[in-house]
């Protein structure tokens, strides 16, 4: 399948500052990358979806500024936490759809566990 | 009530035996159906795969889609301790970008 790499795999950060996660792609041009968070013995859940090129949607219920996302290019989308807060601490993940032989499914990256403190 | 249904477990089995996870949904547009492994502490991979209703094999791996009762079920073959992971059943209808998950079912096969 699929490959999708997810930069931090983990990271710890202070109450109030900022962090961003890197989603790449790297074997096909994701055109839709999608970022999940999943807490402890729980599904993932969706935050925001991203096309390439265009605004994120996000869920509703999720703060836009708070999560910022990014995607410029086929192959890779950023997630900034901004002014992090102890209840952000949660396991990230991304996934990436696009042009593969199956476009309907979605590959996931390794997921990043962020530490606020 | 949730899109998707999928009872959490833990589900404990010992190793060789035949394991059977399930899930139910309401929305009869869902078309395409998938099941995801998630190792702790990982990303989740992607097993099968099946468009509609039917079955599917892959090896010990085994997707049936019932459409007339909106359940979906996959079946793991002599299991094994490798198999013990959390299984995320999936959904999507026609033309639509969001995929629906279920809650994930942990499984433990034990040696």
């Amino acid at each position: 399948g699929a490959v999708v790499s997810q930069h931090p795999s983990r990271v710890i950060c202070k109450s109030g500052t900022s962090v961003k996660i890197e989603c790449r792609s790297l074997d096909f041009q994701a055109t839709t990358m999608f970022w999940y968070r999943q807490f402890p013995k729980q599904s993932l859940m969706l935050m925001a979806t991203s096309n390439e090129g265009s605004k994120a949607t996000y869920e509703q219920g999720v703060e836009k500024d708070k999560f910022l996302i990014n995607h410029a290019s086929l192959t890779l989308s950023t997630l900034t936490v901004t002014s992090a807060h102890p209840e952000d601490s949660s396991f990230y993940i991304c996934s990436a759809s696009g042009r593969t032989g199956f476009s309907y499914e979605q590959y996931f990256g390794p997921g990043t566990r962020l530490t606020v403190t | 009530q949730k899109e998707v249904e999928q009872d959490p477990g833990p589900l404990s089995v010992p190793e060789g035996a035949i394991v059977s996870l399930n899930c139910t949904y309401s929305n009869s547009a869902f078309q395409y159906f998938m099941w995801y492994r998630q190792y702790s502490r990982k990303g989740p991979e992607l097993l099968m795969y099946t468009y509609s209703s039917g079955n599917k094999e892959d090896g010990r791996f085994t997707a049936q889609v019932d459409k007339s009762s909106k359940y979906i079920s996959l079946f793991i073959r002599d299991s094994q301790p490798s198999d013990s992971a959390t299984y995320l059943c999936a959904m999507r209808d026609t033309g639509g970008f969001k995929t629906i998950f279920g809650a994930g079912t942990r499984l433990f096969v034990k040696a």
